[in-house]
């Protein structure tokens, strides 16, 4: 059983389109994230949601919009691509702060988009 | 803000040496945390090692040990009697309080290479 599943795991679409990524945790946790990472192989934090709330919105732009329908998915849609959104997005979820899981993020294993 | 240094883009060891991995953060949280994933050729983030900014004792997982030095900010990764599957990109990476919860900051990574 996977624990963090992202699907579709390649994407490969033209610049203007609109594209979804989704993500699903059988962990049970409260919180989850996305993450992404350059050509550099540079991670940064995008969004974070516990509990199906935005709590974390790291100067994203509004192209990106993050949607959780339950705490258990995160989906990740974005508006009009440009060619700089061409990366590997990856979702990552961890349990509530102040429990003992709470320092350690699992990540799904990545969803790589090519903007042309 | 957080930050993460890994200085050493490239590493090379030979199989069954032991090699050091170098991390230095910045923070001027009191408490946090320390990570350490490893993200092989196939992508996908893997969780190796954690440790908290008051733990009394270095962390273990099996061949990987966190070599913490507190006062010089560093948290280097020693992997020991290395194997050709250690071959991967190395991140290390610090939690930072944000709204009470968890985020990563990453290093860029050091991409590790093991010869037979």
């Amino acid at each position: 059983d996977t624990a963090v599943s992202q699907t579709p795991k390649y994407l490969v679409t033209q610049m203007g389109n609109d594209k979804s990524i989704k993500c699903e945790q059988n962990l049970g946790h409260d919180t989850m994230y996305w993450y992404k990472q350059d050509s550099k192989k540079f991670l940064k934090i995008m969004f974070s949601y516990n509990n199906k709330e935005l709590i974390i919105n790291e100067t994203v732009p509004n192209r990106f919009s993050p949607k959780s329908p339950d705490k258990a998915h995160l989906n990740l849609h974005i508006n009009s691509l440009e060619l700089g959104d061409s990366a590997v997005y990856f979702c990552a979820s961890s349990q509530d702060p102040g429990t003992p899981g709470a320092n350690v993020l699992t990540f799904g294993a990545g969803s790589r988009l090519t903007v042309l | 803000a957080q930050k993460i240094t890994q200085t050493q883009p490239g590493m090379f060891v030979q199989e069954k040496e032991a090699v050091t991995l170098d991390c230095t953060y910045d923070t001027s949280d009191p408490s946090y945390g320390l990570f350490w994933y490893k993200q092989p050729s196939s992508g996908e983030m893997i969780f190796l090692i954690y440790q908290g900014s008051y733990d009394q004792q270095n962390a273990t997982e099996g061949r990987y040990s966190l070599n913490f030095q507190k006062a010089r900010k560093s948290a280097n990764l020693v992997i020991s009697a290395s194997q050709l599957g250690d071959s991967a990109m190395y991140f290390c990476a610090m939690r930072g309080q944000n709204s009470g919860y968890s985020t990563l900051t990453f290093g860029k990574g050091t991409m590790l290479l093991v010869s037979p």
